[in-house]
């Protein structure tokens, strides 16, 4: 089957810097995306990872290492409106998301 | 300004009636897709469609219909087959399927 496995929870300092982790055993592998979503609302689009390697944007780097099937979001200079859940979804041979059940990050002052 | 309408935000229903989500997009994208999203799970397909007056089944989708008669509109229909359908709703399109998803905000169904 497929699977995707995330830490359910984390919590953080403001300031400080997290690195949410996901793992994946998918039918083939197309693409790894990562979405933040506020408690209620819809999730947002954060990175792309379809290489192997680090995408920097701006406080937020993603990593993929495809031989791992492994990934890793590093959120940097944590703010308080960074707590939300963070999404791991990676699209599958037949071009389907799959998605995990998201990492609630917690950030404290 | 372009996105994803969803309506309404809070939807009550009694058990056995069937009920319509909308989902309306101008962002000009091809593909659509309806998702469910339970606590402390993944988002879930339901159905998704790649172009009009065509749509395909997702993992759960039984109890649910939809229709793509237009491209800027893809509603969902929760019919009284569906056994659990106190959820969150989310709509999402993208310009193809391998591209990313933009979501609308989400209706939150109520059975009673």
């Amino acid at each position: 089957g497929q699977n995707i496995d995330q830490p359910t929870e984390m919590t953080a300092t403001e300031g400080a810097i997290v690195q949410i982790n996901c793992t994946y055993q998918t039918s083939g592998f197309n693409g790894l995306f990562w979405y933040q979503q506020h408690a209620g609302e819809a999730p947002t689009f954060l990175s792309y990872n379809v290489l192997d390697g680090l995408e920097e944007k701006g406080r937020f780097s993603s990593f993929l290492s495809r031989s791992k099937g492994y990934s890793y979001l590093l959120l940097k200079e944590l703010q308080m409106k960074d707590s939300a859940s963070y999404l791991c979804a990676v699209l599958d041979s037949n071009y389907q998301l799959i998605w995990g059940a998201g990492t609630k990050l917690i950030i404290k002052p | 300004d372009g996105g994803i309408t969803q309506s309404p935000k809070y939807l009550f229903r009694k058990e056995g009636q069937n009920v319509t989500l909308s989902c309306e997009q101008n962002l000009n994208h091809d593909a659509m897709y309806w998702y469910r999203q339970d606590p402390g799970q993944g988002l879930r397909l339901i159905y998704y469609s790649q172009i009009v007056n065509d749509f395909q089944k997702g993992d759960i989708a039984e109890g649910y219909s939809v229709s793509r008669e237009k491209k800027e509109s893809f509603p969902l229909t929760v019919t009284s087959a569906q056994k659990n359908p106190t959820a969150f709703y989310l709509c999402a399109s993208s310009i193809a399927e391998v591209d990313e998803q933009f979501f609308g905000p989400g209706t939150r169904l109520t059975v009673l």
